[in-house]
């Protein structure tokens, strides 16, 4: 079954312990991403990748770092988590190219820092 | 100006209603365009993408008007199961997608 797959799906933590989400695709697809959302705010963009070892900075890359060093997987990091990170976040991933660049969602993760 | 913009609704519909929602985006580069489907906090799902000539998909009709940097969505004879929110998406090739606020549709019984 074609899927994007986040873990972990819920967390919680508290301020400055470092924690990585993973994610991970078996669609072979080139382009990656991950957003945060925000109640009010919608989706927004934190990190995302065209390629392996090719990441570009989105809309709310603060505090925040990716690796991408295969193609099916595109970890977020958060070094040193902050109370104001507390949000929903989700990983998508999609061909590249005009009528091809369709992404799909894993199911989310629930973090909450204390 | 934020670059993508909905009407955050909620729009409350009765069922069997036509309801329609706009969506504008402000970089006149934007390529590609869609409108997703989110149910409550839950992972966004493809409705359809939205092509210059304007498509239809059964009950659902999507249109692009580029001179006027504007989508829309129109939704025919409402279903309870309609009742979502409603994401407008505009991508530039090769940059970042960028996600309108929502649209919040209640289809009433």
């Amino acid at each position: 079954e074609a899927q994007v797959t986040q873990n972990p799906r819920y967390l919680i933590t508290v301020t400055g312990k470092k924690l990585t989400v993973t994610c991970s695709q078996n669609m072979n697809h080139e382009y990656m991403s991950w957003y945060r959302q925000d109640p009010g705010l919608g989706l927004r963009q934190i990190y995302y990748s065209m390629n392996v070892e090719v990441t570009d900075k989105g809309d709310v890359p603060e505090g925040y770092k990716v690796s991408r060093k295969e193609k099916r997987n595109f970890p977020l990091i958060l070094e040193s988590p902050s109370p104001n990170q507390t949000s929903l976040y989700f990983c998508a991933s999609s061909l590249l190219g005009l009528g091809k660049n369709i992404q799909y969602f894993g199911a989310g993760t629930r973090l909450s820092v204390l | 100006r934020k670059e993508v913009e909905q009407d955050p609704g909620p729009f409350n519909v009765p069922e069997g209603a036509t309801v329609a929602f706009n969506c504008t985006y402000s970089n006149s580069a934007s390529q590609s365009f869609f409108w997703y489907r989110q149910d409550c906090r839950k992972e966004p799902k493809l409705l359809m993408s939205v092509y210059s000539s304007g498509n239809e998909d059964g009950r659902f009709t999507a249109q692009l008007n580029r001179a006027s940097q504007y989508i829309s969505l129109l939704i025919r004879d409402s279903k309870l199961s309609d009742s979502a929110t409603y994401l407008c998406v505009v991508h530039n090739y090769g940059q970042n997608f960028v996600f309108g606020p929502g649209t919040r549709l209640s289809v009433l019984p």
